[in-house]
């Protein structure tokens, strides 16, 4: 299986700090992509970082992919606490039009 | 733009009762459609895929199947729900290809009692 799985499952910050979520992985894949969960809402796609790409920035949000550690990460800098949601990440193998989603890391922003 | 649209937003029903839950998208066309569960506090399961219309692929053998009778339409259903099929469902679109993002519903809550 190429499901991708996040560390920590749960993280608690103060607000203005910085957040950085970890997804693993364990087969090749095609490209990588951080979803956005509110409580009780569906997805929203974050970002999506191809294979052959290390870095990718969006605001303040910043993905890193090692694809030979099979790891990637998000971060988020200077957290609000609207930023306050289930962050999962989700891999697309090779020829595949599918995802398979981590389960997911809750981040919490204390004000 | 683009829109999904994804009802009932909660639903419960009895043990052994069917069910229909509906998921239609506008502003595209020749979508990818798909149909996860979601169990509290856990990752997305995906139960189907479409890559067209009377393409469906199955992911995780069980009491539920889907179909897609037009292009944007893609329909999740039961003919008897077990206490085991609750959950958070959710559909989602994407365009053709392998280098595309999901863009989801809000979800149906369902709650088998």
């Amino acid at each position: 299986s190429q499901q991708g799985e996040e560390d920590p499952q749960a993280l608690s910050i103060q607000e203005g700090e910085n957040a950085t979520m970890n997804c693993s992985y364990k087969t090749s894949i095609n490209n990588l992509q951080w979803y956005r969960q509110n409580s009780g809402r569906g997805l929203v796609h974050l970002i999506l970082i191809r294979s052959n790409e290390r870095e990718k920035h969006s605001g303040r949000l910043r993905v890193t992919l090692d694809t030979s550690k099979k790891s990637s990460s998000l971060l988020i800098t200077a957290s609000r606490a609207a930023d306050t949601a289930s962050y999962f990440c989700a891999t697309n193998g090779r020829g595949a039009q599918k995802l398979v989603f981590g389960q997911g890391t809750r981040l919490t922003i204390n004000p | 733009s683009q829109t999904i649209h994804q009802w009932p937003a909660t639903l419960v029903q009895p043990v052994g009762s069917p069910l229909s839950l509906e998921c239609t998208v506008e502003g595209t066309s020749n979508p990818n459609l798909y149909w996860y569960r979601q169990a509290a506090g856990r990752g997305l399961q995906l139960l189907f895929y479409s890559v067209g219309i009377g393409q469906i692929s199955s992911e995780v053998p069980q009491n539920l199947s889907a179909s897609r009778p037009q292009d944007r339409q893609f329909i999740l259903s039961s003919k008897k729900l077990l206490l085991s099929d609750s959950g958070f469902y959710l559909c989602a679109w994407s365009d053709q290809g392998a280098l595309q993002p999901q863009h989801f519903g809000d979800g149906t809550r369902l709650s088998i009692l």
